[in-house]
This record gives structure tokens, sequence and C-alpha cells, in this order.
């Protein structure tokens, strides 16, 4: 079974903090996602990576910044956090670009 | 999910009954659309996908039918169980984009 791991549950940081949220997956995927999820508006694709060093925006990449120098491990860093950041963060990763994306357990973050 | 409308947003359905979901997309050159199922305080997960190329598929009480003419696929769930309560998104992808655009989702509640 594919595995991906995101090191925190819930999360509270306090407005301009940096903040880091990690993601892990043990089945050698090429591509790694991360998406927010707010109610009422699904999953937004924030950034997205499919090979080491290599990243390219989503659609809502204001404000984050993202680092994949492993193969199995993807990071989403917020700058300087702000209250309109408070969400639940998604990470996927999958072996077939876009397609069949296995979903880690996400991150609530709280900023405050 | 701009460019993914799911309807109707909540649907209650008597368990036993069947439910559809219908999403519309506007891009034409989309080619992949899969729907995955969140159940509450769970991640989302892949239940089924279809390609342009394919009218329908079926995968034992799921099944997924596209229009590519009218731009709308739809989930059909039959023989309803208190297990299919859950919130459902589709997305679409096209070659080319490296994205999938998600819709906001669909919250179905199986009544027993």
């Amino acid at each position: 079974d594919v595995k991906v791991t995101q090191s925190s549950r819930y999360l509270v940081k306090r407005t301009g903090e940096k903040v880091f949220l990690e993601c892990v997956q043990d089945m050698d995927h090429e591509n790694m996602f991360w998406y927010r999820q707010d109610p009422g508006l699904g999953l937004r694709l924030i950034y997205f990576s499919y090979d080491v060093k290599m990243k390219e925006k989503g659609d809502i990449p204001e404000g984050y910044s993202v680092s994949r120098e492993k193969k199995e491990r993807f990071s989403l860093i917020l700058e300087s956090a702000s209250t309109n950041q408070t969400s639940m963060y998604l990470c996927a990763s999958s072996t077939t670009g876009y397609e069949k994306l296995f979903f880690g357990s996400g991150t609530q973050l709280s900023v405050l | 999910g701009e460019n993914v409308e799911q309807h109707p947003s909540t649907l209650s359905v008597q368990e036993g009954d069947s439910a559809v979901i219908k999403c519309t997309y506007s891009d034409s050159a989309s080619n992949y659309f899969p729907w995955y199922k969140q159940e509450l305080g769970k991640r989302p997960q892949l239940i089924i996908d279809i390609r342009s190329n394919v009218g329908e598929k079926k995968d034992q009480r799921i099944a997924v039918t596209l229009n590519k003419t009218a731009k709308h696929f739809s989930l059909h769930i039959t023989e309803t169980q208190p297990e299919d309560s859950a919130v459902y998104f589709c997305a679409e992808g096209a070659y080319g984009n490296n994205r999938l655009a998600f819709g906001k989702g669909n919250q179905v509640v199986v009544i027993p």
C-alpha cells in the first residue's frame, strides 16, 4: 500500500511565523502535490513537482514556496504565515502524472 | 475548481436507493475524469476514473458515465449503504496542463 505521511495532524502557529509542512511518500513516486482544502471551495492546488528539485506553481501559489531535495520528500513553506492561510493542507503523490493521486491524512493549520 | 462544477451540492438518499452526482466542465481538451471520496475526517481516495475515449466504466456498485458533447460526467452509486455517506469530489485533467482541477464537492448522506 502506498503511504503518504504528513508530519503533523494539527499545527497552531502565530501570524508572521515561518511554517514548514512536511510530506513523505514511500512508493518512489515521481510526482508530488500540495493542495489546500477549505469548506465550500474544494481542493485547490498550491504547488506541484514532477521531479527532484523541480517545482511548478499551481492555482494559488501566493504566500507559499516548496522544496523537493529528495524524491520522497516534498515540503510546503509558508514564509510569513497569515490568518487567511488557516486551512487543511493535503499532500498527494502519484506515479502517473496527475492521475491516481494518493493523499496524505492532512495537516490542519491554524494561524492565530 | 473554477473549471469544474458539481451538482447537487448536497444529496440525501434512502439506504438501498441510487445516487447520481453530476459534474460539468468547460475545457474541451479535458481527457481524464476521476472521482474521489472523502469520508469525515479522512483523506480523499480515488474510487473510479475514466478517460475521454470511454463512455462508461463500472466497478461493483459505482459507475462513471461521460458525455463529451455536453461536457459532463456523472458518478452513479447503486444500492447505497451508510458507508457511502461522504463528500465526493470530481476532477478533470487535460494533457499538457499537468494538473487536476477539482470541483467543490458533493455531500452525500445515506439515510438508514
